[in-house]
């Protein structure tokens, strides 16, 4: 089943634009929620977690537990924003991804 | 501070040969985990291990054979390769407590012929 869904494979946004990636997920526990990003030919790693309810480089991620999303929000993208996003569900001892959203900053 | 990393980097390898790729962390994780990484799959659990001699199948375990006889290592065998196994392949340590955060390893560009 899917537990994450992230609709958009590839976006494109200019720079100085607001950018929103959308992630959904389904899950009938308490869920825990997490962006991680990979920036080109370096490792995944964490962005933001929704229990901390942080910015980090200017991106936040809210959780809305009635339709069920956690997407993730920057007002104004910078070229260095261009990577692969991928939106993770942690149910107990496992953490479950969607598919990726490839973010590209147009200069 | 090497954290954690894979070996190889990248293996070109032909359909029916055993293949092992390697991982390693330096911070005695309890958990640690393998995924592939899949154009249109996105990352999806291969197995995972809750501390040494105790491993769990994820999501797509078959072909696969893990083991962990030492906290620190995490190798993942592909006992007769096949080209759907064809990935990139990630190792990830878990962070102790709540937070859960996952730490991974660079990737192995693996190649079945």
């Amino acid at each position: 089943a899917q537990r994450v869904t992230q609709p958009e494979k590839l976006l494109s946004v200019f720079k100085g634009a607001p950018v929103e990636l959308k992630c959904n997920y389904s899950y009938s526990g308490s869920p825990e929620l997490f962006w991680y990003v990979q920036y080109s030919r370096q490792r995944l790693q964490l962005l933001l977690r929704h229990i901390s309810r942080e910015s980090i480089k200017g991106f936040t991620a809210d959780l809305n537990k009635g339709e069920t999303s956690f997407h993730l929000k920057k007002p104004f993208a910078q070229e260095e924003d261009s990577a692969m996003y991928y939106c993770a569900l942690r149910t107990g001892n496992q953490f479950y991804f969607g598919t990726g959203t490839s973010l590209t900053v147009i200069p | 501070d090497a954290g954690i990393t894979q070996s190889p980097r990248y293996k070109i390898t032909e359909t029916g040969r055993q293949v092992t790729l390697m991982c390693h962390q330096t911070w005695s994780h309890s958990y640690m985990f393998w995924y592939r990484q899949d154009l249109g799959h996105g990352l999806r659990l291969i197995y995972y291990s809750a501390a040494a001699d105790i491993t769990d199948k994820g999501e797509v375990p078959d072909g696969y054979v893990v083991s962990r006889s030492k906290t620190e290592n995490f190798p993942l065998t592909l006992e007769s390769a096949t080209r759907s196994q064809t990935s990139v392949y990630f190792c990830a340590s878990r962070r102790p407590g709540n937070t859960g955060e996952l730490f991974f390893g660079e990737g192995s560009r693996l190649t079945v012929l």
